[in-house]
């Protein structure tokens, strides 16, 4: 069974400033990972995935996050936040055979102060 | 309408009333999923459609009662509620859960229940 760990509950930042939420997962097969974000009041949007290839993986609003196999962690990274970036982020992992189904964290509260 | 729409967005309900969420994808999407939302908790993954047919079911009490009538809606029919079983209901599609392909899920915008 998959298991993500999102130690961060909440990280407050400031504009402008760089960010890394972190996320490690278990798994006893291959998986795909994801990071979605959630705005208020609205459901989750993808805002990248690692399927293979390349373990550094852009996403939207420049967004980014490194795959380290070995230390079995897929952090999500932005290097100048903005007050708009202010949401909820949830890392997901989905087994590469098999359903489909993806198995969340418990999210992280990222807070971009002025 | 574009995407996977939800309604009602919230819902207050006594725990003896009956009352049904509905989720519509207009993606053309074969598989949609109800999750359970609950704060400092991960998301929970309750049933899972594919082509109409549940195929996955995951322990949730009979309280519960899906319904997919055709590949573009899914209802999540409650009965009997508890105020534990407040939280955001997310409804998911995907374009199929057929081959081992990865196929991204398209979320909702979530109905905010509320059971007194």
């Amino acid at each position: 069974a998959q298991s993500v760990t999102q130690l961060d509950s909440q990280v407050p930042v400031f504009e402008e400033a760089p960010v890394e939420l972190r996320c490690n997962y278990s798994s006893s097969v291959s998986v795909y990972l994801f990071w979605y974000v959630q705005y208020p009041n609205q459901g989750l949007q993808l805002l990248l995935k690692y399927l293979s290839g390349s373990t550094l993986v852009k996403g939207i609003n420049g967004f980014e996050a490194e795959f380290n196999k070995s230390q079995t962690s897929f952090h999500l990274r932005k290097p100048s936040v903005h007050i708009s970036d202010t949401a909820e982020y949830f890392c997901a992992v989905s087994e590469q055979t098999g359903a489909n189904n993806l198995f969340f964290g418990t999210g992280t509260r990222l807070t971009v102060i002025p | 309408e574009t995407g996977v729409t939800q309604t009602p967005r919230h819902l207050v309900m006594g725990m003896t009333n009956k009352k049904s969420l509905k989720c519509e994808q207009h993606l053309g999407h074969n598989a949609m999923y109800w999750y359970k939302q609950s704060a400092k908790k991960p998301l929970e993954l309750m049933f899972v459609y594919s082509l109409e047919e549940r195929v996955e079911n995951n322990s949730v009490p009979s309280r519960f009662s899906p319904e997919c009538p055709n590949s573009s809606h899914l209802f999540l029919h409650l009965h009997t509620l508890q105020p534990e079983d407040s939280a955001l209901y997310l409804c998911a599609s995907t374009p199929s859960l057929v081959g081992t392909r990865y196929n991204e899920q398209f979320f909702g915008p979530g109905t905010r229940l509320t059971v007194l």
